[in-house]
């Protein structure tokens, strides 16, 4: 098993740009998240998947969109990447109601 | 609404020592506790959670948390820390029967001095 898995694992974009970043896991969690980490402010959540087929805003959800491609799939995208989206994205996925969050090792994005 | 604080930004203890990490919550429903290990440059991995049953509650790498609920509070334990375990902490909470959105602490930075 592979686990969790992100791509890219660095990304640097331009004021305006846009980009998706990938999340898939392969252990058949049903639940889904995206989260960014920012120093001091620890993991705030963008979005979240309850199941395949659902999708939730969390804490911080403006400016982004995402899509549960499929169980496997959960994917972030930026429309138009603004400065204040520096930060490193994780995601992460829940096999059950209440579980532990399993997540991947990260995406370090700059906007300049 | 759903909140978790870490009252320390950042812990020191000599090697070992025993080590507390500290974390209070707040919840309407039933809280459901977890504790998470970030490494540099390195995704979370989990500890320990609490969902019910014995206060005490023991997970990987020696460490253990105490739920105590008359205080909100799930604190980080060790009996004697190792230089290896310097990492940043998170506790994270969930309500139940809330939503599946878990909320994190921002975070603990453990500093153990050889």
């Amino acid at each position: 098993n592979a686990g969790v898995t992100q791509t890219p694992k660095f990304q640097v974009l331009k004021t305006g740009q846009s980009m998706t970043l990938q999340c898939a896991q392969d252990m058949n969690h049903n639940s889904m998240y995206w989260y960014r980490q920012d120093p001091g402010m620890g993991l705030r959540l963008i979005y979240y998947s309850a199941s395949e087929g659902t999708t939730d805003k969390g804490e911080v959800p403006n400016g982004y969109n995402v899509s549960r491609l499929n169980k496997r799939e959960f994917s972030l995208r930026l429309e138009s990447a603004a400065p204040s989206q520096t930060s490193v994205y994780f995601c992460a996925s829940t096999p059950l109601a209440i579980n532990e969050q399993f997540f991947g090792p990260g995406t370090r994005l700059t906007v300049l | 609404a759903q909140s978790v604080a870490q009252p320390e930004d950042q812990v020191n203890v000599a090697e070992g020592n025993p080590l507390t990490v500290k974390c209070t919550y707040s919840v309407s429903g039933n809280p459901y506790l977890f504790w998470y290990v970030q490494y540099p440059n390195r995704g979370l991995q989990f500890l320990l959670k609490y969902i019910t049953g014995d206060n005490l509650v023991k997970g990987s790498y020696g460490f253990e948390a105490e739920f105590n609920k008359s205080q909100t509070s799930f604190h980080l334990k060790k009996p004697s820390a190792l230089v290896s375990d310097s990492a940043l902490y998170f506790c994270a909470v969930r309500d139940y029967p809330g939503t599946y959105k878990y909320i994190f602490g921002t975070g603990t930075r453990l500093k153990v001095l050889a």
